[in-house]
């Protein structure tokens, strides 16, 4: 079993649609969640970064962490084409140490 | 804030050849980078650690031999492909830890593409 399991997808989404993206993780010393932006042929950029249990929001983004169930999401609001890109879930314990990523989830918004 | 570069963005050589990827924290000390490797359609695989003024921590699998990082300042890191055969052929990305801001985690860089004749 992988560390941190994510549906690779494809999802495939209308313009202005909600999108669900969702990690699981196993290891519970995992304290720090991170979601990045992956666009065809470019590195990850960072795009929310949350600590522990609970709900952080950036604009059309909302990433929510639920540590009793070891779950954590991102959320899309009012998606658009320009969101089409892969996106990865990535966590790391309390020491600093190398991030652990899910697979990746490939996301197509269109018009 | 946290940018991170690298050089070449795109690289094309002959088997056989070494090949020179620079990765660089532009606005920010990084005395921790990371190299990684990515297939087609797939995730990050981490290659090594690079910390500064120290030897690199490669990960299993991974020979250090070939894949040669040298970390000499705390604004740059290197990965030295030597003797490249064509399975070499892939998107190397690397990271910078930045522990002085709010967050304490990593930046990555564009990638470089290396394609191995």
């Amino acid at each position: 079993q992988k560390e941190v399991e994510q549906d690779p997808g494809p999802l495939s989404v209308p313009e202005g649609a909600i999108v669900s993206l969702n990690c699981t993780y196993s290891n519970s010393a995992f304290q720090y969640f991170m979601w990045y932006r992956q666009y065809s042929r470019k590195g990850p950029e960072l795009l929310m970064y949350t600590y522990s249990s609970g709900n952080k929001e950036d604009g059309r983004f909302t990433a929510q962490v639920d540590k009793s169930s070891k779950y954590i999401s991102l959320f899309i609001r009012d998606s658009q084409p320009s969101d089409s890109a892969t996106y990865l879930c990535a966590t790391r314990g309390t020491s600093y140490g190398k991030l652990t990523f899910g697979q990746g989830t490939i996301l197509t918004v269109h018009p | 804030g946290a940018v991170v570069s690298q050089h070449p963005s795109r690289v094309i050589c002959k088997s056989g050849t070494s090949v020179k990827i620079e990765c660089r924290s532009l606005d920010f000390q990084a005395t921790t980078m990371f190299w990684y490797r990515q297939f087609p359609k797939k995730s990050l695989m981490l290659m090594a650690t690079s910390n500064e003024g120290s030897k690199a921590t490669y990960e299993q699998g991974v020979e250090k031999d070939k894949f040669l990082i040298n970390h000499a300042s705390l604004t740059l890191s290197t990965l030295t492909v030597t003797s490249a055969h064509p399975e070499d052929s892939s998107f190397y990305i690397c990271s910078a830890r930045d522990q002085g801001g709010v967050t304490d985690t990593q930046y990555f860089g564009p990638g470089t593409r290396l394609t191995v004749l």
